[in-house]
């Protein structure tokens, strides 16, 4: 079965300092992955998603991630962070019927300090 | 409509009561997934549809959920007999195709009391 593993429960990032999130994956075939934000009393919103092709990944409000079949990662970018950007994380791999059931990893929080 | 609408916002039921959840996708979409999000930790998939019909009910409980996808009418999650450990946010989400974009409601918190 496949899992989703966001080893960060909380991060802490000074605002217009970079940021990486980290996502390590199992699944037993090529996986379909995605980071999803999610706002306080919110629902989820895709921030980007990798199917196949290029590795690299760019995404809304200048989020990318990186694909790493050898790492089994897909761990999460924004060069300058801000304030905005505080809100929990979540990487997820696609599989199931039509890989369009998700897994979800526990979660990433992210704090903005000014 | 051009977002997934949750009612209601809040449901309290004293444990034992039934909670009935609603949802509507998005027009156009043939997909809703619905998801049980507990203590603000990872998200669990409970089970998924392809217009009407079940498409993925891998994540669904054997007893006491139960859910359906009518024409015409919101989606709806169904629990009998609630136990506090039903206690959680309850999202739904709707997609034109699989694979593509999922498009989150803003969820129904479930209290059990």
């Amino acid at each position: 079965a496949q899992s989703v593993t966001q080893p960060d429960i909380h991060i802490t990032v000074s605002e217009g300092a970079s940021l990486e999130l980290r996502c390590n994956y199992s699944y037993g075939a090529t996986p379909y992955l995605f980071w999803y934000v999610q706002s306080p009393g919110q629902g989820l919103q895709l921030l980007l998603k990798y199917f196949s092709g290029d590795t690299l990944v760019q995404g809304i409000k200048g989020f990318e991630a990186e694909f790493k079949r050898s790492q089994s990662s897909f761990n999460l970018r924004k060069p300058s962070v801000h304030w905005s950007d505080a809100a929990e994380y979540f990487c997820a791999v696609a599989a199931g019927s039509g890989y369009s059931t998700l897994t979800f990893g526990k979660g990433t929080m992210l704090l903005v300090s000014p | 409509g051009e977002e997934v609408a949750q009612t209601p916002k809040h449901l309290v039921r004293g444990e034992g009561q039934k909670a009935k959840l609603y949802c509507a996708p998005i027009k156009g979409h043939s997909y809703v997934f619905w998801y049980q999000q507990v203590l603000k930790n990872e998200f669990k998939f409970l089970i998924s549809f392809q217009n009407e019909n079940v498409f993925d009910e891998t994540g669904m409980p054997k007893e006491r959920f139960s859910a359906k996808c009518l024409p015409n009418s919101p989606c709806s999650l169904e629990i009998q007999a609630t136990k506090l450990e039903d206690s959680a946010v309850y999202f739904c989400a709707s997609s034109q195709q699989t694979n593509e974009k999922l498009f989150f409601g803003s969820g129904t918190q479930l209290s059990v009391l």
